[in-house]
């Protein structure tokens, strides 16, 4: 059984270019979770989705950054005109609750997307 | 602020030791989490202790928790070189996971 799937593992992007992040939950789980993670430090909260629904995005930056996850395909995480700033690791995790509901359990992450804006 | 605040940030031991993190936290929880990183990968999870758990044990971890000081250890007993990572703890919120920035641990030969 294939763990969470994250890519592109490295990405580079110029100021002003678009990124786009891909993560295919576990098999079996319908809710993902995205983080960032800045060097040296903890995971920061973005969003965290179910298929085709944005439960919680209060850790979403108002401007530029966007996710969704469509009923067939992996989670997105998009960045429009990134800036330095941006340069991150971005993770997503997921979880294989079936209803919004405090969680009881795990997260399994992936490897995540290191993302240099140059 | 639902954050874990972990303590110490950096702790550096000879193997075999056994290593000790902290991890306050202010709101009240229905569960506390442990995760490793190990440098330049995911997060993996190591161990769950509900609230109504006082302790915890997985092979050679041990977890506590004291809901009235709010408050949970993470103790990695006989440790090894391949501990070396950061350890986070992580306080659900209502719909998230909510890390704090971590302990480095580092096990010297």
């Amino acid at each position: 059984n294939a763990g969470v799937m994250q890519n592109p593992r490295h990405l580079v992007r110029r100021r002003g270019q678009e990124a786009r992040l891909r993560c295919s939950p576990m098999k079996g789980h319908s809710h993902v979770y995205w983080y960032r993670q800045l060097p040296e430090e903890g995971l920061k909260f973005m969003v965290y989705l179910q298929k085709e629904n944005i439960i919680d995005e209060s850790g979403m930056p108002k401007e530029r950054f966007s996710a969704e996850f469509p009923k067939e395909g992996p989670s997105i995480l998009r960045i429009q005109q990134v800036v330095r700033g941006d340069s991150a690791a971005y993770f997503c995790a997921s979880s294989p609750r079936t209803s919004v509901r405090p969680i009881t359990g795990e997260l399994f992450f992936g490897e995540g997307s290191r993302l240099t804006v140059l | 602020s639902q954050q874990g605040e972990e303590d110490p940030q950096a702790l550096s031991i000879q193997e075999g030791e056994n290593a000790t993190m902290n991890c306050s936290y202010k709101t009240s929880i229905n569960n506390l989490q442990w995760y490793r990183q190990n440098s330049g990968r995911g997060l993996v999870h190591l161990i769950l202790i509900r609230s109504n758990e006082r302790e915890k044990h997985s092979g050679r971890l041990r977890v506590t928790l004291d809901t009235s000081k709010k408050s949970s250890s993470l103790l990695i007993t006989a440790s090894r070189a391949a501990d070396t990572a950061s350890y986070f703890c992580a306080i659900q919120g209502a719909q998230k996971l909510v890390f704090g920035q971590g302990t480095r641990l580092t096990i010297n030969p």
